[in-house]
């Protein structure tokens, strides 16, 4: 039973254009959403995070949306620069634990 | 040190044959946790550590996975008797307490059983 979903297993973006990631979940008891990106051979890294209580958190390039009523976050990347193609992962954390969806490959063109 | 060190950072193996994958978190991060993730796949937990103590071995796959954390530091993951299912890269990761999502991977270890 997947907690966290994320359906689309990679996207195609022009350089400049917005970058929309998805995210869904199932457990409304989950008390932080969080986005992770991955490089090649290397370990996620943390990219942004929001509260169960909010609905958007903004960071630079990077804005989350949390939509409660639908158990829906998005990762909004804009304007998408060539370095942002990794693989991009939504967790969802409770009780000491990472709930992990199988991550979307972002692919940024030229 | 600066980051979570794993190591080694690719593993081949012969089916059958035990492995020892080691992660050495963030000095003063007292949570550690594991995971793996095989091809195509989001990251599986596996087991979680608050100082020298798991209390979560739910995610261990099978009896032929065991872990243990020394010094409230180094932790080894053990697998006895691979297989290859078990070909995965596996990830450690650190954060200051179990409280606290802000989780620091380590690189990970490519293990592949043949």
């Amino acid at each position: 039973d997947q907690q966290v979903k994320q359906n689309s297993p990679s996207l195609s973006v022009q350089e400049g254009r917005i970058s929309i990631l998805n995210c869904d979940y199932t457990n409304s008891m989950f008390d932080y959403f969080l986005w992770y990106k991955k490089y090649p051979a290397e370990g996620p890294t943390f990219l942004i995070s929001i509260s169960s209580i909010k609905d958007k958190n903004e960071d630079g390039r990077f804005t989350v949306f949390l939509n409660k009523s639908a158990k829906h976050l998005s990762l909004h990347i804009v304007p998408s620069q060539p370095g942002d193609s990794a693989v991009y992962f939504c967790a969802a954390y409770s009780n000491y634990q990472l709930i992990w969806g199988a991550g979307t490959k972002l692919i940024i063109k030229p | 040190g600066a980051g979570v060190s794993q190591s080694p950072s690719n593993k081949v193996t012969e089916k059958g044959k035990d492995v020892e994958l080691r992660c050495d978190p963030i000095s003063g991060h007292t949570a550690l946790y594991w995971y793996r993730q095989s091809l195509g796949q989001g990251l599986e937990f596996l087991i979680y550590f608050q100082g020298n103590s798991a209390p979560d071995k739910s995610g261990l796959p099978s009896d032929r996975f065991s872990a243990e954390r020394t010094g409230g530091s180094v932790s080894t993951l053990t697998i006895q008797r691979t297989q290859q299912e078990d070909s995965a890269v596996y990830l450690c990761a650190s954060s200051l307490s179990a409280a606290n999502y802000g989780y620091t991977f380590g690189s990970g270890t490519r293990l592949t059983v043949v």
